[in-house]
């Protein structure tokens, strides 16, 4: 089964600094898709980034990036300069090629403080 | 705001009843998935339509079934409800089906379901 692993339930860091959350994920396939979710008290689910299997160069939007080791099965998400805005969930999502549906991780519950 | 619309926002019922919760995709979009979101669970998936098929079932229950329109709106029926079905549920919707481009899915706000 393909399952997605998020090891930090909580993360909480001060505003403008770095933080890095981490992924990680169980398949047999070679062609996927990983994304990062953002879910902000409003319960939105806010797409963040996202990072195709065959691409070696890793993802960035603005101050978000991805470091994406495919070897070690790993999707970890780095926030630069934090902003109280960032507060919020944040879901790892696998999606395989052929498959029907994202498979999200637990989520780790991100917070910024002034 | 992703472009993907769903109503109700909220909606208060009692076990035994029946609601039924709607989605519209963003304009082009063919797919559209439901997810649920309980509290002490991450989002499963529940199902997927494809330009008015059903293409994929996830863990959903046999109380529950959707349809997807001509126009490609698409809704997702709760029937005989229980307290256990209180949850977030969020529809998503991208433009091709998967497996055969790049799909990005792009959420609605949801809707919250609470069970009396």
């Amino acid at each position: 089964a393909q399952t997605v692993t998020q090891s930090q339930p909580e993360m909480s860091v001060q505003e403008a600094e770095t933080v890095t959350l981490s992924c990680t994920y169980d398949t047999s396939e070679s062609n996927y898709y990983l994304f990062w979710y953002k879910q902000p008290p409003s319960r939105q689910m806010i797409l963040v980034i996202r990072q195709e299997a065959y691409k070696q160069q890793n993802a960035t939007e603005n101050r978000f990036s991805v470091n994406f080791q495919k070897a070690a099965k790993s999707f970890s998400l780095k926030i630069s300069d934090s902003q109280l805005g960032d507060t919020a969930m944040y879901f790892c999502a696998f999606f395989p090629r052929g498959a029907q549906k994202l498979v999200f991780g637990q989520g780790t519950r991100l917070t910024i403080n002034p | 705001d992703s472009g993907v619309t769903q109503t109700p926002k909220h909606l208060i019922t009692a076990t035994g009843q029946r609601v039924t919760l709607r989605c519209s995709p963003r304009s082009g979009d063919l797919s559209v998935y439901w997810y649920q979101q309980s509290l002490d669970q991450g989002l499963q998936f529940l199902i997927q339509y494809y330009n008015g098929e059903e293409r994929a079932k996830g863990n959903i229950l046999e109380r529950f079934s959707a349809q997807q329109f001509p126009d490609l709106h698409s809704e997702l029926n709760l029937s005989s409800l229980e307290l256990g079905d209180s949850a977030l549920y969020f529809c998503a919707s991208s433009v091709e089906a998967s497996g055969r481009s790049a799909d990005t899915q792009y959420f609605g706000p949801g809707t919250r379901l609470t069970v009396l």
